[in-house]
């Protein structure tokens, strides 16, 4: 059964970078077809895609935090990961990995929660 | 980026009832869209995928239309357990927007 499991410090301060973890079980990250994705949910509610990386290692951002933010892998472990800076308290969220089947999001994580406070 | 707008952020409908979500798109997404459903401490959970294709597991109450920019959810004979909020997704642009959610609730 594929599953994912976010791991993060919880708390950051202000202009500090952040690195999250996603640990997959059941299936192989590089697994053809299937992207890795990361996806946050705000306070309120509102969800935003981040980005993703393709089974092949390519990498696509939602342009609006691809400035600061980067995705990268270990295969070796079945993990990817997430690198944000400069954050502020805009960026407090739970953070969800997620596996992309299409364009759809078909399993998750049970989510990270990021707190940015000083 | 394509904006989703689900216009109700609440619904109250009775249990055994019927009811529709909408999602429109700000452009044609060509049935590029999914539905999810979050229930609270949960991460979301994939309902529909294709404006129409029901993933396994989802029981058959649940049904996914639309066309263009205009989508559906509909439930019906509402059961408890189906108290959530339910969430569209575009996948048609590269970059993938969800809309804001509509949270069902029982009268």
């Amino acid at each position: 059964d594929v599953q994912l499991q976010e791991s993060g410090p919880g708390l950051v301060k202000p202009s500090q970078t952040v690195s999250l973890t996603c640990t997959v079980t059941g299936i192989s990250i590089t697994t053809g077809n299937y992207r890795w994705s990361w996806i946050r949910q705000f306070p309120g509610n509102k969800l935003e895609w981040i980005g993703y990386i393709y089974y092949s290692g390519t990498i696509t951002y939602n342009p609006s935090l691809t400035s600061r933010t980067t995705i990268t892998r270990d295969t070796s472990k079945n993990q990817f990961f997430l690198e944000m800076n400069s954050l502020t308290a805009e960026d407090t969220a739970t953070y969800y990995c997620a596996r992309v089947r299409r364009g759809v999001f078909d399993y998750w994580g049970q989510g990270t929660t990021l707190t940015v406070s000083s | 980026d394509i904006q989703m707008t689900q216009s109700s952020s609440y619904l109250s409908v009775s249990l055994g009832g019927r009811v529709t979500i909408t999602c429109k798109a700000s452009d044609h997404i060509n049935n590029w869209l999914a539905w999810y459903q979050q229930k609270p401490g949960n991460a979301p959970r994939l309902l529909i995928s294709g404006a129409t294709s029901l993933e396994t597991g989802v029981p058959s109450r649940f049904s996914g239309s639309g066309s263009g920019k205009d989508y559906t959810l509909s439930i019906t004979s509402l059961q408890t357990e189906d108290v959530a909020t339910y969430y569209c997704q575009q996948y048609w642009s590269t970059i993938f927007t969800f809309g804001s959610g509509t949270k069902l609730e029982i009268k």
